[in-house]
């Protein structure tokens, strides 16, 4: 089965922890992003990737990394800057980052704060 | 001003009625737009897709641009309990490079 796959489901953060959300696509899409979904609001973009070993920040990137070591893989860490970070996390990814491009998402991790 | 506006709901209907989801956008340079279904404690998927004006039909789906208002819509029609979702706008933007923009999302239930 093609597809995106996140883990975990559920991941808690004690505070002044860092803590990583693991994101792995089988699809072959160059692109990859990260987003953060909040009640009543909008996907919001913390970072993206067009291809490997490159990322760029996107709207909420303070408080968050990434790396792309291989085209499958794009783990988001939360670290402990990251004052609010209760959320839902997603994940998508898709072929080209072009204009015409529509992007597949992941099932989501939902980071709790202790 | 948000650059995708989008009623939260939550909508409720009954079960066969037929549902108008709604969005306005700021800017008219926008041309693709989109429409994901959200199910609760799950990832968007990708619904509808459509670029520039016009009407797009997809089963029971049916999406429209209007261009010249900057308003885009969605309409299911015999909507059913399966329906029951949070529906994303979202439209695609050049901003130095190309960006999804959501919307906040219109959480929808239809009643059996």
């Amino acid at each position: 089965d093609g597809g995106i796959t996140q883990s975990p489901k559920y991941l808690f953060r004690k505070e002044g922890q860092n803590v990583t959300l693991s994101c792995e696509q089988n699809l072959n899409h160059d692109a990859m992003y990260w987003y953060r979904q909040d009640p009543g609001q909008g996907l919001r973009l913390i970072y993206y990737s067009q291809i490997v070993n490159d990322f760029q920040k996107g709207d909420i990137a303070e408080g968050y990394s990434v790396s792309r070591e291989k085209k499958e893989s794009f783990p988001l860490t939360v670290t402990s800057a990251q004052k609010n970070p209760t959320a839902f996390y997603l994940c998508a990814s898709s072929i080209v980052a072009g204009a015409g491009e529509t992007q597949y998402f992941g099932p989501g991790t939902r980071l709790l704060v202790l | 001003q948000k650059e995708v506006e989008q009623d939260p709901g939550p909508l409720s209907v009954p079960e066969g009625a037929i549902v108008s989801l709604n969005c306005t956008y700021s800017n008219s340079a926008f041309q693709y737009f989109m429409w994901y279904r959200q199910y609760s404690r799950k990832g968007p998927e990708l619904l509808m897709y459509t670029y520039s004006s016009g009407n797009k039909e997809d089963g029971r789906f049916t999406a429209q641009v209007d261009k010249s208002s900057k308003y885009i819509s969605l309409f299911i029609r015999d909507s059913q309990p399966s329906d029951s979702a949070t529906y994303l706008c979202a439209t695609r933007a050049w901003t130095g490079g190309f960006k999804t923009i959501f919307g906040a999302g219109t959480r929808l239930f239809v009643k059996a």
